[in-house]
């Protein structure tokens, strides 16, 4: 079973505006990360926020984590074509080792 | 840094047969993951290595999957008897000590059971 729910599942954009993925979870978690995969292909990942930070900046991405509500968003700012891919969360549960648990992804699509 | 690599890229296979998948992790990572993602889902976790010992199998690893690895280096994931459920991408990922929360993910092997 996943450990986390991603909203929206599928996300429409124009090239220029800005994307927000958000993601639930279910248990106490170490950290929580953000992973791309493009149509067919691995994941790459985007970056990690630890459960004792709230926000964490890298490049166009923003990620914000509130652990009283077990909830995560991703922000993408001034999106392009290339930004087009299937977004996912995983996180790594409290006493689970390193095994990521990912959510069922956000589908996002820029048009050009 | 050569990057996961991960062969075959595809799999097409009959019911019933056996089919193995070869991982080569990313030099010097010592821990190596399998995942398994169906189709408009996110991966799944199916077992962790920490050199040639595995540490942790999922539920999901049924007795017909089986994985290695013999030198501590690259993995095989073999499964025996495959049914039309096993058809999934399968990911393989690594990483280091010193950043064990960050996993490198393959390209993955596509599975298709006919």
């Amino acid at each position: 079973s996943q450990q986390g729910e991603e909203d929206p599942q599928a996300l429409s954009i124009q090239e220029g505006e800005n994307a927000t993925m958000n993601c639930s979870y279910k248990t106490s978690i170490n950290n929580l990360q953000w992973y791309r995969q493009n149509s067919g292909r691995g994941l790459v990942h985007l970056i990690l926020i630890r459960s004792n930070e709230r926000e964490k900046h890298s490049g166009r991405l923003r990620v914000t984590l509130d652990t009283s509500k077990k909830s995560s968003s991703l922000l993408i700012t001034a999106s392009r074509a290339a930004d087009t891919a299937s977004y996912f969360c995983a996180t790594v549960p409290n006493n689970a080792g390193n095994m990521l648990t990912f959510g069922g992804g956000t589908r996002l699509m820029v048009k050009p | 840094d050569t990057g996961v690599s991960q062969n075959p890229r595809h799999k097409i296979t009959k019911r019933g047969q056996n089919v193995t998948f070869r991982c080569d992790p990313i030099s010097e990572h010592n821990r190596l993951y399998w995942y398994r993602q169906t189709l408009g889902q996110g991966p799944e976790f199916l077992t962790y290595f920490q050199n040639e010992a595995q540490l942790e199998k999922s539920r999901l690893l049924s007795d017909r999957f089986s994985a290695e690895r013999p030198k501590g280096s690259f993995s095989t994931l073999e499964i025996q008897r495959t049914e039309q459920g096993d058809s999934a991408m399968y990911l393989c990922a690594s990483s280091i000590p010193s950043r064990a929360e960050t996993q490198y993910f393959g390209p993955g092997t596509r599975l298709l059971v006919l």
